[in-house]
């Protein structure tokens, strides 16, 4: 059974479109998060969400607007989309005791890649 | 801030022999996590082994042992009889237990190749 799941795996599309990635986990977890690799690998933090509740929000244009209709989703949704937004995008989930007490380890999606043309 | 650092972009080792990969990180907080996450070219990404911070022995998972160095915030990972499909890029990674910072901080990433 996948634990973190994404969809699709891989997303081509033009500049200037907009497209959502999904995330679904089936671990009973109330945490999920989505993560950006870049070219380089490098992987950043983009938002948390706790019981669909936002947490975390690094920096991140407003063209990225997670959604969360409930604790076992987490939706990306991109708007406009741009060249630099190409990257691989991870969708994360863990178990956290009460509202920002990290107490347990985050388990990741298999990645979507984005590539904007 | 917290950083992580991984001074070794690129390593190799041959198959059945031992490898250690090094991280360091910075922080001013006593309670947390560290991870190691490996992510072969399947790209997915696979918790290797963990390490909290109050524990002072070192955590293993078969192969895989970490060095944790709390005082010199050291945190290496040792892979001993190592093979093909250790073959990865592999992620030290620093996780804060304090309030409303429940990020995991990566460091830049270490690409392993083994060799038969």
């Amino acid at each position: 059974d996948t634990a973190v799941s994404q969809t699709p795996k891989y997303l081509v599309t033009q500049m200037g479109n907009d497209k959502s990635i999904k995330c679904e986990q089936n671990l009973g977890h109330d945490t999920m998060y989505w993560y950006k690799q870049d070219s380089k690998k490098f992987l950043k933090i983009m938002f948390s969400y706790n019981n669909k509740e936002l947490i975390i929000n690094e920096t991140v244009p407003n063209r990225f607007s997670p959604k969360s209709p409930d604790k076992a989703h987490l939706n990306l949704h991109i708007n406009s989309l741009e060249l630099g937004d190409s990257a691989v995008y991870f969708c994360a989930s863990s178990q956290v005791s009460r509202r920002g007490h990290s107490t347990d380890t985050q388990y990741f999606g298999p990645g979507t890649r984005l590539t904007v043309l | 801030a917290q950083t992580v650092t991984q001074s070794q972009p690129e390593m190799s080792v041959q198959e059945a022999e031992t490898v250690t990969l090094s991280c360091t990180y910075d922080t001013s907080e006593n309670n947390y996590y560290l991870f190691w996450y490996k992510q072969p070219p399947s790209r997915q990404m696979i918790l290797v082994i963990r390490q909290e911070a109050y524990k002072q022995q070192n955590a293993t998972e078969n192969r895989f042992s970490v060095n944790f160095q709390k005082a010199a915030k050291s945190f290496s990972l040792k892979i001993s009889d190592s093979q093909l499909g250790d073959t990865a890029m592999y992620f030290c990674a620093f996780a804060s237990r304090s309030y409303n910072t429940d990020k995991l901080i990566f460091g830049t990433g270490t690409r392993l190749q083994v060799f038969p």
